[in-house]
């Protein structure tokens, strides 16, 4: 199984700040990786696939990058409503398909 | 607009059967890909079941192989969990995901329901 590993666990940002955060892959994984944010009480949603593909609707200070088992998410200009939880996936070999254990942002 | 809607979850003893269901609409069903994962309280996000468009393939991870069964109507545009033998471990939210891209079950998921409640205790 391919694990997923990210990092930090949890993150403490102010609203306007450049936030990253990563997530590694136990072998290479293609690219075939997903983002996605978990906002309390809510369902997951797709925020960025094939490791840089933005999502239908979401807004443009998400960007994803990356290649082989190095990847990254990266926030532009934090905004209040993007206090959530993140989750990276990886559907290069399955099953099973994998998660990471998840990022909780916060506002500082 | 594509609407996922999970019931049949609730409060069951260790030991018995519960099943899930999820309605799709806004979609063509029968060209999707779909699958089941659960978030136990305060934890992440872990893959369960994954079937193919028509049902015939299907996938489990490991500790529900054998207890698990996903299954689909595509004439009733709907997506089905049986779990049998429920453990404590079981206790979870269940969500149901569409694959993303149609006739392709390997993929990410685009869009996923609102979640139901399983609680495995005596």
């Amino acid at each position: 199984d391919i694990q997923m590993t990210q990092s930090p666990a949890s993150l403490s940002a102010s609203l306007g700040e450049t936030v990253t955060i990563e997530c590694r892959a136990s072998e290479d994984i293609y690219s075939n990786l997903a983002w996605y944010q978990q906002k309390p009480g809510n369902s997951p949603q797709l925020l960025i696939y094939d490791a840089n593909s933005l999502a239908d609707g979401v807004p443009s200070r998400f960007s994803g990058s990356g290649s082989g088992t190095q990847y990254s998410l990266k926030i532009n200009s934090l905004q209040s409503e993007d206090v959530a939880s993140y989750f990276c996936q990886q559907y290069n070999n399955y099953p099973p398909w994998t998660f990471g254990g998840g990022t909780k942002l916060e506002l500082k | 607009e594509v609407q996922l809607v999970e019931s049949g979850g609730g409060l069951v003893q260790p030991g018995r059967s519960l099943k899930l269901s999820c309605a799709a609409s806004g979609f063509t069903f029968s060209n999707y890909g779909m699958a089941w994962v659960c978030q136990a309280p305060t934890k992440g996000l872990e893959w369960v079941a994954s079937i193919s468009t028509g049902g015939g393939n299907t996938y489990y991870r490991d500790s529900v192989k054998g207890r698990f069964t996903i299954s689909r109507d595509n004439a009733k545009n709907t997506l089905y969990l049986q779990m049998d033998s429920l453990r404590s471990e079981d206790t979870a939210t269940y969500y149901c995901a569409r694959v993303g891209g149609p006739f392709n079950y390997g993929s990410y998921f685009d869009y996923w329901g609102q979640g139901v409640m399983v609680t495995v205790s005596s």
